[in-house]
């Protein structure tokens, strides 16, 4: 099993544009989630979701969006990039709520 | 204040020290989570805990619901051990809160 996998590993992006950061889970889990990373801080969940078709919003769920199509795939929408969205963003999988599994993280850089 | 402390927020041993790192939170929780931060980024599920103890290998983690505190402990430690480590906890359904991490450095 490949995990989770997440794409682009890198991205620089300028304000005001938008893109899509993929993650994929092979494991057959119900529950998958987005967080972001800052420097010296913890995680932050953004969105989560319990399975295909149901999202939620987490903490910082404000300039993103997600979608949940398929039990495998829980893309991140971001709209309009701002600065503030600068950070590494991880997605993460677990089956219940029970041990969560991570992608390898896509570091974003928004200009 | 934040839900989850940890502390120390640095620590730097010597190969073969045992290390420990701790965890206070302030919310009722389901079960506490103990994860590796490895230097290229990747992050790495530990031990969930929801009390006593736990160990794997050199890897121990304890818990204690009514002092709500967590250690986790790392008996003989090498610089392969050198990363960060993150408590979280599980409150509401599946999420966790994060604590800001520990970074640990084992030098040769």
């Amino acid at each position: 099993n490949a995990g989770v996998t997440q794409t682009p590993k890198f991205r620089i992006l300028k304000i005001g544009q938008s893109m899509t950061l993929q993650c994929t889970q092979d494991m057959n889990h119900n529950y998958m989630y987005w967080y972001r990373q800052d420097p010296g801080m913890g995680l932050k969940l953004i969105y989560y979701s319990v399975g295909a078709g149901i999202t939620d919003k987490g903490e910082v769920p404000n300039g993103y969006n997600v979608s949940r199509s398929t039990t495998e795939d829980f893309p991140l929408r971001l709209e309009l990039a701002a600065p503030s969205q600068t950070s590494v963003y991880f997605c993460a999988s677990s089956q219940n709520p029970d041990t969560q599994y991570f992608g390898p993280g896509t570091r974003l850089t928004v200009l | 204040k934040n839900e989850v402390e940890q502390s120390p927020q640095n620590l730097t041993a010597q190969e073969g020290e045992f290390i420990t790192i701790n965890c206070s939170y302030s919310v009722g929780i389901s079960a506490l989570h103990w994860l590796q931060q490895h230097p290229g980024g990747g992050i790495v599920s530990l031990f969930m805990l929801s009390s006593g103890k736990k160990k794997h290998g050199r890897l121990i983690a304890t818990i204690n619901i009514q002092e709500k505190h967590s250690s986790l402990h790392i008996t003989a430690s090498h610089p392969r051990d050198s990363a960060v480590y993150i408590c979280a906890v599980g409150t509401s359904g599946s999420r966790l809160t994060f604590g800001e991490g520990t970074q640990l450095t084992v030098n040769p």
